[in-house]
């Protein structure tokens, strides 16, 4: 298994500043990625984070918004820049560490005001 | 376009068991996944199913259809913790995972 530990676990923010999530893994894994869950609603993939190079971004995501770096293989972090009300959702870093299983950090709660 | 659909919202009796649907239509197939959700809580993941047939792993059981594009989570012996939402997620043929909406549980005494 993996062992993630996502960081902060909840924020309120004011409309216009930025919040960085961190995600760090207890193991090496090629696969990562964030995800958004609003209240109620299932995941929706934001991005996979690739290492040594840019993040591959899901259609209504882009990199202004959401930048992500990956520096190695162990860690992750997403940017959530110039927040409005509208960002205010649970974000989750995942790893896929073999094709038939993915784990999911805790979540960061995020509330915009 | 992709598709995944389960019940919203099912309810059962403690001790009891339930059975949840999912049927998918993907672009290509590399496997299904289950998750549980507790509310206000990360998805924990339950069971991985690439070929057809049931997969037993204690209270809970999971089971694939490739032909038809379906599967269901079976849990027995309900208990109130398993109140909860549970995920179908199907494995598309560029490993990019498809997330059902989730089925909410409710299990009553």
């Amino acid at each position: 298994s993996a062992v993630i530990s996502q960081k902060p676990s909840r924020d309120i923010c004011q409309r216009g500043t930025s919040l960085t999530i961190q995600c760090q893994v207890d193991s090496q894994v090629t696969m990562m990625f964030w995800y958004r869950q609003q209240p109620g609603q299932s995941l929706t993939l934001i991005a996979t984070a690739n290492q040594g190079s840019e993040a591959t971004y899901e259609s209504g995501f882009v990199i202004d918004k959401f930048p992500i770096s990956r520096p190695n293989l162990t860690f992750s972090t997403l940017t959530v820049s110039n927040m409005s009300p509208e960002d205010s959702s649970i974000y989750l870093c995942s790893v896929r560490p073999r094709e038939n299983i993915q784990y999911f950090g805790a979540g960061t709660r995020l509330s915009v005001l | 376009g992709q598709n995944i659909d389960q019940p919203t919202e099912m309810t059962a009796t403690e001790g009891a068991i339930v059975q949840i649907n999912c049927t998918y239509q993907t672009s290509g197939f590399n496997g299904l996944f289950w998750y549980q959700q507790h509310a206000g809580e990360a998805p924990t993941f339950l069971s991985y199913n690439v070929l057809d047939g049931l997969e037993e792993k204690g209270r809970f059981s999971s089971f694939l259809s490739r032909s038809k594009g379906y599967s269901y989570l079976l849990l027995k012996e309900l208990q109130m913790k398993d109140s909860a939402s549970y995920l179908c997620a199907v494995m598309d043929s560029n490993y990019q995972l498809i997330w059902g909406a989730g089925t909410k549980l409710i299990i009553k005494p």
